[in-house]
């Protein structure tokens, strides 16, 4: 297992709500990705953060936000819920120079379900 | 933008045999990075091999060695002597090298299901 923990497990909301995921990074990791996992798809790039800033972000609109504490941990907040937002959400943490980052570690995962 | 294509929804192999998963890659940069996740069905995506764009040698991890094929952009896994417990949804990703204080997202494909027979 990697050092890379999610909370919550599972998830159950309604459409319009508002939801925070929470993902705390391995040892010696300062960069958490999010991954929106739809159904049978791969993983996709939501954002990036690193020294508690967003420095890039995959094609998803401003209503999901996220936040990266002084410890590396990190948050990603969804506003305004709609049906195709339910998936696995997946935070990766990693170790960045600045330059480059290293490979990325995943966490098990939050499986959100928007009712 | 990069894409990445696992042209296999599933495959199926059996116990101690060896299997070989596709991934082409479409980028137009010379530098960059290149993974195999493996994901059971407890969710969590586990690293399986990486390879850098710039190393001609081919990785290899224990059972699981890839060939890289850079003018070919094409990236396949080799899983030796198959076990139960390699049961699950293969994806490759793509990273790019150079950061240039832009995020470094990964870009997996659809996934490989492998399934082992006993």
């Amino acid at each position: 297992e990697t050092g890379v923990t999610q909370s919550p497990t599972h998830l159950i909301k309604t459409r319009g709500q508002q939801v925070t995921l929470r993902c705390s990074s391995q040892s010696g990791h300062n960069t958490v990705s999010w991954y929106q996992q739809a159904l049978g798809q791969g993983p996709q790039f939501i954002f990036q953060y690193y020294r508690e800033e967003e420095n890039g972000r995959g094609n998803f609109p401003p209503r999901f936000s996220g936040l990266q504490f002084p410890n590396y941990s990190s948050e990603l907040n969804v506003n305004a819920l709609e049906l195709d937002d339910s998936a696995l959400y997946l935070c990766a943490s990693s170790r960045s120079s600045g330059a480059s980052t290293d490979t990325q570690y995943f966490g098990p995962g939050t499986r959100l379900t928007v009712l | 933008a990069q894409t990445v294509t696992q042209s296999q929804p599933e495959m199926s192999v059996q116990e101690a045999e060896t299997v070989t998963l596709s991934c082409t890659y479409d980028t137009s940069e010379s530098d960059y990075y290149l993974f195999w996740y493996k994901q059971p069905p407890s969710r969590q995506m586990i690293l399986v091999i990486r390879q850098e764009a710039y190393k001609q040698q081919n990785a290899t991890e224990n059972r699981f060695s890839v060939n890289f094929q850079k003018a070919a952009k094409s990236f396949s896994l080799k899983i030796s002597d198959s076990q139960l417990g390699d049961a699950a949804m293969y994806f490759c990703a793509y990273r790019r090298g150079y950061s240039g204080g832009g995020a470094d997202g990964l870009t997996f494909g659809k996934g490989t299901h492998l399934i082992i027979q006993p």
